[in-house]
């Protein structure tokens, strides 16, 4: 059971937007900044977005990312086949001195 | 361009031991506090453990602490994860990766298979 929970999946058609909601409490997600990863299979995780709203360089602007109180949100519009993939939020809990991820969400894109 | 390579994973009986070592180049490693996160075959991500820029400080997850060891040799650019008293849950693929406001820098990862 992850700290954090996401939903298992979520399913959008080529083009359309898709939300991957990652749910906390006042004290992890509330106390903290969210990151998102996107990990295709038998690859490593990649950094998607970092505290929270916040894009590497690289990332294109279709993947976004917002928090209110205690959950976070992953967004992904324009979306296309090559997107399906595992999408994970995770964070670094300062009060605690450990990281937590969510459990993880398949994108499947129909 | 920035590196991390995981080595030391393999097939070892519950109760064993290992030591995963990994390498890094391309960014200016004892800047950054290092950690190691695991996947289990089919599952998700699950923190394991992370040692501060300077090797001073160490943070464990509940269920391997006592029995891993994080550390790291800032001259050589490697960090290090001694396993002991394995047991089959502890059977994933463990990633270093380099914190930086996220987990930023991953490595490709190293299977240990904890099985008799």
């Amino acid at each position: 059971q992850s700290v954090l929970t996401q939903p298992p999946s979520v399913s959008a058609a080529p083009g359309q937007k898709v939300t991957i909601s990652c749910s906390g409490s006042s004290s992890n997600i509330g106390n903290n900044h969210v990151s998102w990863y996107q990990q295709f299979p038998g690859t490593a995780p990649k950094l998607l977005i970092y505290e929270n709203n916040k894009r590497p360089s690289g990332i294109p602007d279709r993947f976004s990312g917002s928090k209110s109180g205690t959950s976070a949100t992953l967004g992904i519009t324009g979306l296309q086949t090559g997107d399906e993939a595992d999408y994970y939020c995770g964070m670094w809990d300062s009060s605690l001195s450990v990281g937590v991820f969510g459990g993880g969400t398949k994108l499947t894109v129909l | 361009e920035v590196q991390l390579v995981e080595s030391g994973g393999g097939l070892v009986q519950p109760g064993g031991s290992l030591r995963l070592s990994c390498s890094a180049s391309g960014f200016t490693f004892s800047s950054y506090a290092i950690h190691w996160v695991r996947q289990a075959p089919g599952k998700g991500l699950e923190y394991v453990s992370v040692i501060s820029s300077n090797g001073v400080l160490t943070y464990y997850t509940d269920s391997v602490r006592g029995r891993f060891t994080i550390s790291r040799d800032n001259s050589k650019s490697t960090l290090f994860l001694q396993m002991t008293s394995l047991r089959a849950d502890d059977t994933a693929v463990y990633y270093c990766v380099a914190y930086s406001s996220g987990w930023r820098y991953w490595g490709q990862g190293t299977l240990v298979t904890v099985s008799s």
